[in-house]
């Protein structure tokens, strides 16, 4: 976890309220991504940035959208959050877009619950 | 497209004895393979990869995996398993074909170490 911190790291809302997720890294890499976390399936990527405003879509992007207006900063937000986006959302970052040469580094995590 | 299975949810294992976790995988270029460790309340941790070489990878906490080209699979060992080693294990691909690609997560297997 180290270098990257998630906030809040506990949250509940009510159905159709907003909520922003907040990725802060000290480590001053360049990719930074958000997953989601769900029994059996494992993590799938929501959305990532390979720089300051460049983002891009992941696997389950609907529903969500991101910012990044700092290198160390990564928001995702869920406009109207529902019942089906109850989660754990984890944080990742790379020096380079994950693969070969460059592992990811996961932040703590966030769970967040919709009622 | 690219896919990773971990066909077992959990792995039951007394301390002391070898572990094996399995997984399988699916790429049309060369794969590149991961394996990440998660503690409770905690993000994932880096354990090992595969991009190329050496069939046999050793990674973090005495644990290896073994790439079987032939067999699409990537499983996870280690020689004598401890308590401490109970945690969920992620395998993860990405297929180094194609630049664009993010990594693809399986499904998690828990692995319990019983003393």
């Amino acid at each position: 976890d180290a270098g990257i911190t998630q906030s809040p790291r506990h949250k509940v809302t009510e159905t159709g309220t907003p909520v922003t997720l907040r990725c802060h890294q000290t480590e001053n890499h360049r990719y930074m991504y958000w997953y989601r976390q769900d029994p059996g399936h494992g993590l799938r990527l929501i959305h990532y940035s390979y720089g300051v405003k460049d983002t891009d879509k992941g696997e389950v992007s609907d529903g969500y959208s991101v910012s990044r207006s700092k290198t160390e900063d990564f928001l995702l937000t869920l406009e109207s959050a529902t019942s089906s986006q109850t989660s754990v959302y984890f944080c990742a970052i790379s020096p380079g877009l994950a693969g070969a040469n460059n592992e990811q580094f996961f932040g703590p995590g966030t769970r967040l619950t919709v009622l | 497209a690219q896919s990773v299975a971990q066909p077992e949810d959990q792995v039951n294992v007394a301390e002391g004895n070898p572990l094996t976790v399995k997984c399988t995988y699916s790429v049309s270029g060369n794969p590149y393979l991961f394996w990440y460790v998660q503690y409770p309340n905690r993000g994932l941790q880096f354990l090992l990869k595969y991009i190329t070489g050496d069939n046999l990878v050793k990674g973090s906490y005495g644990f290896e995996a073994e790439f079987n080209k032939s067999q699409t699979s990537f499983h996870l060992k280690k020689p004598s398993a401890l308590v401490s080693d109970s945690a969920l294990y992620f395998c993860a691909v990405r297929d180094g074909g194609n630049a664009g690609n993010m990594l693809t997560f399986g499904g998690g297997t828990r692995l319990m170490v019983k003393p």
